[in-house]
């Protein structure tokens, strides 16, 4: 089975301060994702990346950045924490090509900023 | 744009009923659609992929369908059991690649 692992459940971290959120993927898949969750708002693409070093913007891009140095792991970074960005986020993987395909989805990790 | 709508947003059924969930989109481009499941406080979990080129796929009691040209998708569910308690999302991938639109969801209870 595919197992997709963010390292954090719960975070509540200051206004300003840096946040990293780190999700590992254990099937060699190429594509990963990451997506945030907000009540009323659904699921909205904040980056996504479909090869090391590679990395496109989502429909919600602006507050964030990412990085993948290595093709089983994607880190989300918010550079200065916003309470805005109190949310739910999502890591997610597929095995790769130009569609998504079946999407493996990680346990969340729910972010509170203060 | 894609959209994608789920009605209704909540749904309570005593156990034991079959039900159906649905699942409206725009545009009939599509590359694949797909159901997933959420536990509260959990990621979600894929249930079943359609591709464009197909009408239905099944797994155990749950049967997905798709009609491209009406834009529609529905989720069969058959003898509902507490444990089928969960907000289930569909979402459509376009043919451009790479971008999932999800609808809201539909929040299922099924009562003992």
């Amino acid at each position: 089975d595919v197992k997709v692992t963010q390292s954090s459940r719960y975070l509540v971290k200051r206004t300003g301060e840096k946040v990293f959120l780190e999700c590992v993927q254990d099937m060699d898949h190429e594509n990963m994702f990451w997506y945030r969750q907000d009540p009323g708002l659904g699921l909205r693409l904040i980056y996504f990346s479909y090869d090391v070093k590679m990395k496109e913007k989502g429909d919600i891009p602006e507050g964030y950045s990412v990085s993948r140095e290595k093709k089983e792991r994607f880190s989300l970074i918010l550079e200065s924490a916003s309470t805005n960005q109190t949310s739910m986020y999502l890591c997610a993987s597929s095995l790769g090509g130009t569609n998504t395909g079946e999407l493996f989805f990680g346990e969340g990790s729910r972010l509170t900023v203060l | 744009k894609q959209e994608v709508t789920q009605i209704p947003a909540a749904l309570s059924v005593p156990e034991g009923e079959n039900l159906v969930l649905n699942c409206s989109f725009t545009d009939s481009a599509i590359y694949n659609l797909q159901w997933f499941r959420q536990d509260p406080g959990k990621g979600l979990t894929s249930l079943l992929l359609i591709q464009s080129s197909q009408r239905e796929q099944t797994s155990g009691r749950l049967n997905a369908s798709l009609d491209k040209s009406s834009g529609r998708s529905t989720l069969y569910i058959a003898a509902s059991q507490p444990g089928d308690s969960a907000t289930y999302l569909c979402a459509v991938e376009g043919n451009a690649g790479n971008m999932l639109t999800f609808g809201g969801g539909t929040r299922l209870m099924v009562k003992p």
